[in-house]
């Protein structure tokens, strides 16, 4: 199966820093990709869509000036939590997709202190 | 507002026993669902994917699609305590372009 990759797997910050996340897609090139949140015992929730050399596309209630997303090259795309508080601390999941299947990546546990 | 709804268990099921998982969705334009199991602080995997009515086995498991019902299910036969985790079911409807939209998850428990 394809390979996403994150980086870092865990980040703890505190309040009011930015954090950079990484999603690469490792063996295959991805024009989208997805950014996914989730809270402790709750499902993944859909933050926004990622594409390559375009503006990325935010679901709703999701703000487009705190959660900065880059999609630079076909197999990276990054996500900046800008001014990051305690409410962001969360499980930061990217996604990509390889032969009509979505690939997550290992996630990213944020912290913010 | 696509949906897609589970019960959120826990479901406990005696080692060796078929695990029953239920998932129904509220958008017909649904064109692929997917299960994936997550283990507590780890990123989902998928487990199977099913695109048409009917069944679809591999291995273990066993995925049903009703697409008239609007319900998704996945049989875990001779289930192992490492199968304990929770389930996710997730539907499609785009192109390429389109996040998937989950469920809540299912925590299934397998007692040994």
């Amino acid at each position: 199966g394809a390979v996403v990759s994150q980086h870092p797997s865990w980040v703890i910050c505190k309040s009011g820093t930015s954090v950079k996340i990484e999603c690469r897609s490792l063996d295959f090139q991805a024009t989208t990709m997805f950014w996914y949140r989730q809270f402790p015992k709750q499902s993944l929730m859909l933050m926004a869509t990622s594409n390559e050399g375009s503006k990325a596309t935010y679901e709703q209630g999701v703000e487009k000036d705190k959660f900065l997303i880059n999609h630079a090259s076909l197999t990276l795309s990054t996500l900046t939590v800008t001014s990051a508080h305690p409410e962001d601390s969360s499980f930061y999941i990217c996604s990509a997709t390889a032969h009509n299947e979505q690939f997550f990546g290992p996630g990213t546990r944020l912290t913010v202190l | 507002q696509k949906e897609v709804e589970q019960n959120s268990g826990p479901l406990s099921v005696p080692e060796g026993a078929i695990a029953s998982l239920n998932c129904t969705y509220s958008d017909r334009g649904s064109q692929s669902f997917f299960w994936y199991r997550q283990y507590s602080g780890k990123s989902p995997e998928l487990i199977m994917s099913i695109y048409s009515n009917g069944d679809k086995e591999d291995g273990r498991f066993t995925a049903q699609l009703n697409k008239a019902s609007q319900y998704v299910s996945l049989l875990i036969r001779d289930s192992q305590p490492s199968d304990s985790a929770t389930y996710l079911c997730a539907s499609y409807s785009g192109g390429g372009a389109d996040g998937l939209t989950f469920g809540k998850g299912t925590h299934l428990i397998i007692q040994p």
